[in-house]
């Protein structure tokens, strides 16, 4: 079973930034999360990874409260091709585990 | 483009058939893995290979074998399979470097599988 819990659907104007909610209350220490997205009918896309300070890349802004319990993904400035399928994952790093997706958040961005 | 492509794109066979989907990875990777997502359901993970040795097994059915014959090219070779294993197949790879060290997975675009 996925170990977070997220929001079904949300909706998003374009131009607005989307701050899309990820809670893991049982995360442990050495445990990263890990955000991908999947556009319709194409394979996952790497996002953004934390361990427990905020980061920010070209793509999006992570933020993890101080205890690590949840998180927020960012996108400063959402266009419509941001539509998709964000996925939330918190996974530790150990030879020869997985990502194991849940359902994730179907965010619809309009114009 | 990510790096890994996988071929067909579109597959329809019938029950009594065999066919082999296919991925290549261009990016130096050491991890490979497939992926089955259903229709309107979470990604599943079926096989994960790790210097070309299979680590893991999510218990799928026999009539789906995999294959790495090199760290650069995936197999996912398919007989007798049932309608309902209709879906999209997705493979993925990464980079696994040490433990504790974060890696990202590459998927291709997968492959939509339909079994009349």
């Amino acid at each position: 079973d996925a170990k977070t819990t997220q929001p079904t659907s949300m909706d998003c104007a374009e131009g607005r930034a989307a701050n899309l909610p990820c809670n893991h209350s049982t995360i442990s220490g050495n445990e990263y999360v890990y955000w991908y997205r999947q556009i319709h009918s194409q394979g996952p896309q790497y996002i953004i990874h934390g361990l427990k300070n905020n980061e920010t890349n070209e793509m999006a802004s992570l933020i993890i409260t101080e205890d690590r319990k949840s998180s927020t993904l960012i996108l400063p400035h959402a266009t419509l091709r941001d539509t998709a399928v964000y996925y939330c994952i918190v996974r530790v790093e150990e030879a020869g585990t997985a990502l194991i997706f849940g359902k994730g958040t179907t965010l619809s961005v309009s114009s | 483009e990510t790096g890994v492509t996988q071929t067909p794109r579109h597959l329809v066979m019938g029950m009594t058939n065999k066919k082999s989907l296919k991925c290549e990875q261009h990016l130096g990777h050491n991890a490979m893995y497939w992926y089955k997502q259903s229709a309107k359901k979470p990604l599943e993970l079926m096989f994960v290979y790790n210097f070309k040795e299979q680590t893991e097994n999510n218990s799928v059915p026999s009539r789906f074998s995999p294959e790495c014959p090199n760290s650069s090219h995936l197999f996912l070779h398919l007989h007798t399979l049932q309608p309902e294993d209709s879906a999209l197949y997705l493979c993925a790879s990464s980079l696994f470097l040490v433990e504790g060290v974060p890696e990202k997975l590459f998927f291709g675009s997968g492959t939509q599988l339909s079994v009349l």
